[in-house]
């Protein structure tokens, strides 16, 4: 079936440091493609998200970069602070939306060494 | 109100117990969802309700029984779930179902027993 692939599943950076997260999806009707952060306790709360008509959106220090071609898209979060630490989901939308569904990856959980 | 609510935030129930999950969202959104999430798991999605109908169930047991009163209310009723159950249920709405942000909920940790 479709599926979203997340890597890596941990990540660990020194605080100031960047961190990259990558995810390949497999429907190529995929059109939207959102990045939620959630903390421990907490709901997942969107943080970037880029539609397939463009290659790169950023905000801050987060940027989201999208290969249609290759069907992958990646967060890059530059200069990371401890607060940054959390688990981050990527996700792309089945079937270009028609139904509604969003398909998440299985996650990765960033820690933030001050 | 740019928010989700939910209500109860935790709850626990026995195996025979019937109790009701809702959700509320006052941003004029005609998609609200249903996710279910397992500890150090992705949200997997139940059910998506687009303009006030059922449009997607994703095989869900008959123990969970969704309702959109209307659209800006979402209720998950619960009957005779099993321990496999205890999960964070969360609600999650968008402006229109498939292309849009989706926005979560606090969800209702729910404990079996």
């Amino acid at each position: 079936g479709e599926n979203v692939e997340q890597h890596p599943s941990t990540l660990s950076v020194q605080e100031g440091d960047s961190a990259v997260i990558k995810c390949t999806y497999s429907d190529s009707a995929s059109n939207y493609f959102p990045w939620y952060k959630q903390e421990l306790g907490k709901r997942p709360q969107l943080i970037i998200d880029i539609r397939s008509n463009v290659g790169e959106k950023k905000d801050q220090r987060i940027a989201v970069t999208l290969n249609k071609t290759a069907k992958h898209f990646s967060l890059h979060i530059t200069e990371t602070q401890p607060e940054d630490s959390a688990v981050y989901f990527c996700a792309a939308n089945l079937y270009g939306g028609s139904q509604g569904n969003l398909i998440f990856g299985k996650g990765t959980k960033l820690s933030v060494k001050p | 109100d740019t928010e989700v609510t939910q209500t109860p935030k935790h709850l626990v129930m026995g195996m025979t117990n019937k109790k009701s999950l809702k959700c509320e969202q006052h941003m004029g959104h005609r998609a609200m969802y249903w996710y279910k999430q397992k500890a150090k798991k992705p949200p997997e999605l139940m059910f998506v309700y687009s303009y006030e109908k059922l449009s997607i169930n994703e095989s869900v047991p008959s123990r969970f029984s969704p309702e959109c009163p209307n659209s800006s209310l979402l209720n998950l009723h619960l009957h005779a779930l099993q321990p496999e159950d205890s999960a964070l249920y969360l609600c999650a709405s968008s402006l229109e179902p498939g292309e849009d942000t989706q926005y979560f909920g606090p969800g209702t940790r729910l404990t079996v027993l």
